[in-house]
């Protein structure tokens, strides 16, 4: 099946910091997705990304497809986004999404 | 839209018991799935439906796991008998088919089997 590789899995900031989060998958996919769950547990749409570059506030993502890799970008990162990011993917003949394993940040104050 | 709407939050239950989750998904979304999240394996799909229409049931783990859709706005996933390794939270999500195809997810169903 395919494969979905996110790095790195742990990360701590200081509040204002910038980082680079970034997610490998092994084969073509028609649909990609990212998403933050909080510490409370909820799993929240960030971006709906297959291709391109789009930004939302603080936040932004890239997928270049035909490299097979996907980043995401946090600006003056704050407390609250605190969390795991995770990546999902959809492949050709299986419309579902399969999770990487997460990268855990955690921002300090 | 109030979202996907899952019930109960938790449920704690002895092994061997009948375990029912409920789900709403979105009104208007033609998908909906069912995923499990424990600290082993990630988060993994159990099952998805089109349309009312369960069509890909590969993940989910064995006979003792069933899943219905009987409209739009109403799928159930059923644990019978419930082991301690069924322990986990089970996210419902849903989705349209129509191109911005972003996935909403529920609350979650907060699972321990004693």
């Amino acid at each position: 099946g395919i494969q979905v590789e996110q790095s790195p899995p742990d990360l701590i900031l200081q509040e204002g910091a910038n980082s680079t989060l970034r997610c490998n998958f092994s084969d073509s996919v028609n649909n990609l997705q990212w998403f933050h769950q909080n510490p409370w547990g909820q799993l929240i749409n960030l971006f709906y990304i297959p291709s391109g570059t789009k930004q939302n506030g603080r936040l932004s993502a890239t997928t270049v497809a035909t490299e097979r890799y996907s980043l995401l970008y946090i600006s003056s990162s704050q407390t609250t986004d605190s969390g795991v990011y995770f990546c999902a993917v959809e492949y050709t003949g299986r419309r579902a999404l399969t999770f990487g394993s997460g990268t855990r940040l955690q921002v300090q104050p | 839209d109030a979202g996907v709407i899952q019930s109960p939050r938790h449920e704690v239950t002895e092994m061997g018991q009948e375990v029912t989750l409920r789900c709403k998904p979105i009104s208007g979304h033609d998908y909906l799935f069912w995923y499990r999240q424990t600290m082993m394996r990630g988060l993994e799909l159990l099952i998805y439906f089109n349309n009312n229409v369960p069509i890909d049931d590969s993940g989910m783990p064995e006979d003792r796991f069933s899943a219905k859709m009987p409209n739009a706005s109403f799928s159930t996933l059923k644990i019978q008998p419930s082991e301690p390794r069924d322990s986990a939270v089970y996210f419902c999500a849903s989705s349209s088919g129509g191109g911005n195809e972003k996935l909403f997810f529920g609350s979650g169903t907060q699972l321990s089997v004693l």
